[in-house]
Protein backbone atom coordinates (compact mmCIF):
# COMPACT_ATOMS: atom_id res chain seq x y z
CA UNK A 1 0.00 0.00 0.00
CA UNK A 2 1.27 3.33 -1.26
CA UNK A 3 1.85 5.65 2.32
CA UNK A 4 -0.26 7.99 1.95
CA UNK A 5 -2.78 9.23 5.22
CA UNK A 6 -4.87 11.72 5.89
CA UNK A 7 -6.07 13.56 8.75
CA UNK A 8 -8.62 14.03 10.30
CA UNK A 9 -10.86 10.99 9.20
CA UNK A 10 -13.94 12.40 10.15
CA UNK A 11 -15.29 15.47 11.61
CA UNK A 12 -18.40 17.34 12.21
CA UNK A 13 -17.40 21.80 11.99
CA UNK A 14 -19.86 24.68 12.03
CA UNK A 15 -21.17 26.92 9.65
CA UNK A 16 -18.06 29.78 9.06
CA UNK A 17 -15.45 28.05 10.21
CA UNK A 18 -12.26 27.40 8.77
CA UNK A 19 -11.14 23.43 8.93
CA UNK A 20 -8.07 22.18 7.36
CA UNK A 21 -7.64 18.27 5.87
CA UNK A 22 -4.24 17.55 5.68
CA UNK A 23 -2.57 14.49 3.67
CA UNK A 24 0.90 13.49 4.11
CA UNK A 25 3.11 10.95 1.96
CA UNK A 26 5.92 8.88 2.41
CA UNK A 27 6.20 7.84 -1.37
CA UNK A 28 7.94 11.06 -2.30
CA UNK A 29 5.62 11.43 -5.21
CA UNK A 30 5.96 14.90 -6.85
CA UNK A 31 1.82 14.99 -7.77
CA UNK A 32 -0.64 15.57 -5.10
CA UNK A 33 -4.66 16.18 -5.51
CA UNK A 34 -7.54 16.79 -3.34
CA UNK A 35 -10.83 15.43 -4.68
CA UNK A 36 -14.13 15.23 -3.14
CA UNK A 37 -16.65 12.66 -3.70
CA UNK A 38 -20.62 13.15 -3.34
CA UNK A 39 -23.79 11.28 -4.46
CA UNK A 40 -24.07 11.78 -8.46
CA UNK A 41 -21.10 12.84 -9.12
CA UNK A 42 -17.44 11.13 -9.83
CA UNK A 43 -14.79 11.82 -7.95
CA UNK A 44 -14.02 15.80 -9.04
CA UNK A 45 -10.49 17.57 -8.94
CA UNK A 46 -10.46 20.76 -5.84
CA UNK A 47 -6.83 21.23 -6.47
CA UNK A 48 -3.72 19.73 -7.28
CA UNK A 49 0.04 20.45 -6.81
CA UNK A 50 2.78 19.69 -8.71
CA UNK A 51 5.87 20.50 -6.54
CA UNK A 52 6.57 22.07 -3.34
CA UNK A 53 4.58 25.91 -3.47
CA UNK A 54 3.64 25.11 -7.01
CA UNK A 55 -0.42 24.44 -7.42
CA UNK A 56 -3.09 25.21 -9.22
CA UNK A 57 -6.96 24.71 -9.41
CA UNK A 58 -9.51 21.94 -10.60
CA UNK A 59 -12.82 21.64 -11.33
CA UNK A 60 -13.97 22.53 -8.48
CA UNK A 61 -11.94 24.97 -6.21
CA UNK A 62 -14.33 27.78 -5.16
CA UNK A 63 -13.91 28.01 -1.58
CA UNK A 64 -11.23 25.95 -0.80
CA UNK A 65 -7.42 26.97 -0.95
CA UNK A 66 -4.41 24.38 -0.69
CA UNK A 67 -0.72 25.00 0.47
CA UNK A 68 1.83 22.42 -0.08
CA UNK A 69 5.20 23.68 1.86
CA UNK A 70 6.92 20.33 1.95
CA UNK A 71 6.71 17.13 -0.92
CA UNK A 72 4.94 14.60 1.50
CA UNK A 73 2.35 17.54 3.16
CA UNK A 74 -0.45 19.11 0.75
CA UNK A 75 -3.44 21.04 3.04
CA UNK A 76 -6.71 21.90 1.88
CA UNK A 77 -8.27 24.70 3.75
CA UNK A 78 -11.82 25.70 3.63
CA UNK A 79 -11.43 29.33 4.61
CA UNK A 80 -15.40 29.40 5.86
CA UNK A 81 -17.27 26.30 5.77
CA UNK A 82 -20.28 25.98 4.40
CA UNK A 83 -23.07 23.05 4.01
CA UNK A 84 -22.54 22.68 0.46
CA UNK A 85 -18.81 21.33 1.29
CA UNK A 86 -20.22 19.08 3.40
CA UNK A 87 -18.33 15.92 1.27
CA UNK A 88 -15.53 12.82 1.58
CA UNK A 89 -12.49 14.23 0.56
CA UNK A 90 -9.52 12.17 -0.79
CA UNK A 91 -6.05 13.13 -1.07
CA UNK A 92 -4.18 11.16 -4.06
CA UNK A 93 -0.69 10.65 -5.23
CA UNK A 94 0.79 9.82 -8.54
CA UNK A 95 3.99 10.25 -10.43
CA UNK A 96 3.65 10.42 -14.28
CA UNK A 97 5.25 8.38 -16.68
CA UNK A 98 5.06 8.04 -20.20
CA UNK A 99 2.40 6.05 -20.73
CA UNK A 100 -0.10 7.81 -17.78
CA UNK A 101 0.02 8.06 -14.17
CA UNK A 102 -0.31 5.48 -11.57
CA UNK A 103 -2.36 6.70 -8.84
CA UNK A 104 -2.83 5.93 -5.15
CA UNK A 105 -5.23 7.47 -2.72
CA UNK A 106 -5.67 8.23 0.54
CA UNK A 107 -8.64 6.69 2.91
CA UNK A 108 -10.84 9.48 2.99
CA UNK A 109 -11.90 12.50 4.94
CA UNK A 110 -15.75 12.79 6.20
CA UNK A 111 -16.12 16.14 6.62
CA UNK A 112 -20.03 17.48 7.93
CA UNK A 113 -20.83 21.02 8.42
CA UNK A 114 -23.31 21.76 9.95
CA UNK B 1 -16.25 18.57 -22.95
CA UNK B 2 -13.55 15.54 -21.54
CA UNK B 3 -16.79 12.98 -20.49
CA UNK B 4 -16.68 9.67 -18.84
CA UNK B 5 -19.57 7.29 -19.15
CA UNK B 6 -19.89 4.10 -17.18
CA UNK B 7 -22.92 1.52 -17.80
CA UNK B 8 -24.94 0.00 -15.08
CA UNK B 9 -25.07 2.08 -12.58
CA UNK B 10 -26.34 -0.81 -10.66
CA UNK B 11 -25.58 -4.37 -11.20
CA UNK B 12 -26.91 -7.13 -8.98
CA UNK B 13 -25.36 -11.06 -9.53
CA UNK B 14 -25.28 -14.18 -8.09
CA UNK B 15 -22.30 -16.00 -6.35
CA UNK B 16 -19.97 -17.62 -9.58
CA UNK B 17 -21.81 -15.06 -12.43
CA UNK B 18 -19.31 -13.29 -15.28
CA UNK B 19 -19.68 -9.79 -14.25
CA UNK B 20 -19.10 -6.69 -17.22
CA UNK B 21 -18.74 -3.35 -16.14
CA UNK B 22 -18.71 -1.11 -19.07
CA UNK B 23 -16.68 2.36 -19.73
CA UNK B 24 -17.01 4.40 -22.42
CA UNK B 25 -14.88 8.60 -22.76
CA UNK B 26 -15.12 11.20 -25.32
CA UNK B 27 -12.16 11.34 -26.76
CA UNK B 28 -8.61 10.38 -27.26
CA UNK B 29 -6.45 9.53 -23.96
CA UNK B 30 -3.49 8.04 -22.98
CA UNK B 31 -4.39 5.98 -20.14
CA UNK B 32 -7.65 4.34 -18.57
CA UNK B 33 -8.13 3.55 -14.97
CA UNK B 34 -9.87 0.99 -13.24
CA UNK B 35 -10.36 1.43 -9.13
CA UNK B 36 -12.24 -0.06 -6.93
CA UNK B 37 -14.18 1.42 -3.70
CA UNK B 38 -15.46 -1.18 -0.77
CA UNK B 39 -18.02 0.45 1.91
CA UNK B 40 -15.87 2.49 4.27
CA UNK B 41 -14.63 4.41 1.40
CA UNK B 42 -11.03 3.21 0.53
CA UNK B 43 -10.15 3.49 -3.19
CA UNK B 44 -7.60 1.03 -4.44
CA UNK B 45 -5.88 0.80 -8.28
CA UNK B 46 -6.66 -1.86 -10.16
CA UNK B 47 -6.17 -1.26 -13.05
CA UNK B 48 -4.25 0.57 -15.89
CA UNK B 49 -3.63 0.17 -19.47
CA UNK B 50 -3.62 2.16 -22.46
CA UNK B 51 -4.34 -0.42 -25.01
CA UNK B 52 -5.24 -4.52 -25.54
CA UNK B 53 -6.05 -6.03 -21.77
CA UNK B 54 -4.46 -6.87 -18.46
CA UNK B 55 -5.02 -9.44 -16.19
CA UNK B 56 -4.72 -9.84 -12.32
CA UNK B 57 -6.55 -13.14 -10.64
CA UNK B 58 -10.14 -13.07 -11.73
CA UNK B 59 -10.29 -9.63 -13.10
CA UNK B 60 -10.03 -8.53 -16.75
CA UNK B 61 -9.57 -5.03 -18.39
CA UNK B 62 -9.67 -4.17 -21.61
CA UNK B 63 -9.88 -1.21 -23.66
CA UNK B 64 -10.59 -0.99 -27.18
CA UNK B 65 -9.39 2.62 -28.37
CA UNK B 66 -11.26 2.71 -31.66
CA UNK B 67 -14.70 2.78 -30.26
CA UNK B 68 -13.44 4.33 -27.08
CA UNK B 69 -14.42 1.89 -24.72
CA UNK B 70 -13.44 0.05 -22.18
CA UNK B 71 -14.34 -3.20 -19.79
CA UNK B 72 -14.06 -4.48 -16.52
CA UNK B 73 -14.94 -8.28 -16.49
CA UNK B 74 -15.10 -10.38 -13.32
CA UNK B 75 -15.22 -14.23 -13.21
CA UNK B 76 -16.64 -16.14 -11.20
CA UNK B 77 -17.99 -13.44 -9.01
CA UNK B 78 -17.38 -13.75 -5.07
CA UNK B 79 -19.51 -11.66 -2.52
CA UNK B 80 -16.23 -10.07 -1.84
CA UNK B 81 -16.31 -8.26 -4.91
CA UNK B 82 -18.87 -6.58 -3.79
CA UNK B 83 -17.45 -2.60 -4.20
CA UNK B 84 -18.29 0.05 -6.62
CA UNK B 85 -16.12 0.21 -9.34
CA UNK B 86 -14.93 3.46 -11.26
CA UNK B 87 -13.30 3.95 -14.38
CA UNK B 88 -10.99 7.28 -14.43
CA UNK B 89 -9.41 8.97 -18.00
CA UNK B 90 -6.09 10.32 -18.47
CA UNK B 91 -6.61 12.93 -21.05
CA UNK B 92 -2.94 13.39 -21.14
CA UNK B 93 -2.58 16.78 -19.60
CA UNK B 94 0.66 17.41 -17.91
CA UNK B 95 -0.70 17.58 -14.71
CA UNK B 96 -1.87 14.35 -14.41
CA UNK B 97 -5.11 14.91 -13.76
CA UNK B 98 -8.47 12.53 -14.39
CA UNK B 99 -11.85 12.38 -15.44
CA UNK B 100 -14.17 9.99 -13.38
CA UNK B 101 -17.15 8.06 -14.10
CA UNK B 102 -19.65 8.03 -11.46
CA UNK B 103 -18.99 4.58 -10.89
CA UNK B 104 -20.79 1.35 -10.61
CA UNK B 105 -21.99 -0.31 -7.49
CA UNK B 106 -21.73 -4.61 -7.96
CA UNK B 107 -23.68 -6.09 -5.19
CA UNK B 108 -22.76 -10.15 -5.12
CA UNK B 109 -25.15 -12.10 -3.34
CA UNK B 110 -24.57 -15.31 -1.90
Amino acid sequence: DAGITQSPRHKVTETGTPVTLRCHQTENHRYMYWYRQDPGHGLRLIHYSYGVKDTDKGEVSDGYSVSRSKTEDFLLTLESATSSQTSVYFCAISNLWDSGNTIYFGEGSWLTVV
Amino acid sequence: KNEVEQSPQNLTAQEGEFITINCSYSVGISALHWLQQHPGGGIVSLFMLSSGKKKHGRLIATINIQEKHSSLHITASHPRDSAVYICAADYGGSQGNLIFGKGTKLSVKP
